[in-house]
């Protein structure tokens, strides 16, 4: 059973356009919730983490909406650039140790 | 930069074999964890360490054993390869607790099992 569940699987937004991936999870003690971005034969790197008791969090152009009594959250990135084409990971921290992961977003942005 | 070295990027290997996926990290880090990403699946915890001799299983651990004789190198032991362990192998890394909720990744190894 997956403990994060995110969606859409893939998403195709033209140039200067939002996208948005949406996460959601059942644990009440996940403590940490970061997106992690993956290019073709690379490993995931970090692009961006939010607590659970901020509601928002924003870098640039990528920003975190957090939702805990839906227990949901998700990535926007606004104005998208065609260098943003990757896929996207939620993930949740369970006791400083563990992470689990959302199944991935495959981003496609079309200049 | 932290730098997350695994020894292999591309492995073929048979059905019965012994595999072993070899990763080193330089940032002096307590916990490494090797995952397993398979397409629409997202990524799997098969293993994790905190500290030298010290592993915990994931959430996908048959099949699997792991080594962490020295902080920095963490292996992933396939015992007798079978076609379904067919996959993309990540190797991660983090201080404990982990700061940020950032784990560091290396490139990944890409098994094939025949």
């Amino acid at each position: 059973q997956q403990q994060v569940k995110q969606s859409p699987q893939s998403l195709i937004v033209q140039k200067g356009g939002i996208s948005i991936i949406n996460c959601a999870y059942e644990n009440t003690a996940f403590d940490y919730f970061p997106w992690y971005q993956q290019f073709p034969g690379k490993g995931p790197a970090l692009l961006i983490a939010i607590r659970p008791d901020v509601s928002e969090k924003k870098e640039g152009r990528f920003t975190i909406s957090f939702n805990k009594s839906a227990k949901q959250f998700s990535l926007h990135i606004m104005d998208s650039q065609p260098g943003d084409s990757a896929t996207y990971f939620c993930a949740a921290r369970s006791g400083f140790n563990k992470f689990y992961f959302g199944s991935g977003t495959k981003l496609n942005v079309k200049p | 930069d932290v730098k997350v070295t695994q020894s292999s990027r591309y492995l073929v290997k048979r059905t019965g074999e012994k595999v072993f996926l070899e990763c080193v990290q330089d940032m002096d880090h307590e916990n490494m964890f090797w995952y397993r990403q398979d397409p629409g699946l997202g990524l799997r915890l098969i293993y994790f360490s905190y500290d030298v001799k010290m592993k915990e299983k994931g959430d996908i651990p048959e099949g699997y054993s792991v080594s962490r004789e020295k902080k920095e190198r963490f292996s992933l032991i396939l015992e007798s390869a079978s076609t379904n362990q067919t996959s993309m192998y990540l190797c991660a890394s983090s201080f404990y607790p982990s700061r940020g909720g950032e784990l560091f990744f290396g490139e990944g190894s890409r098994l094939t099992v025949l």
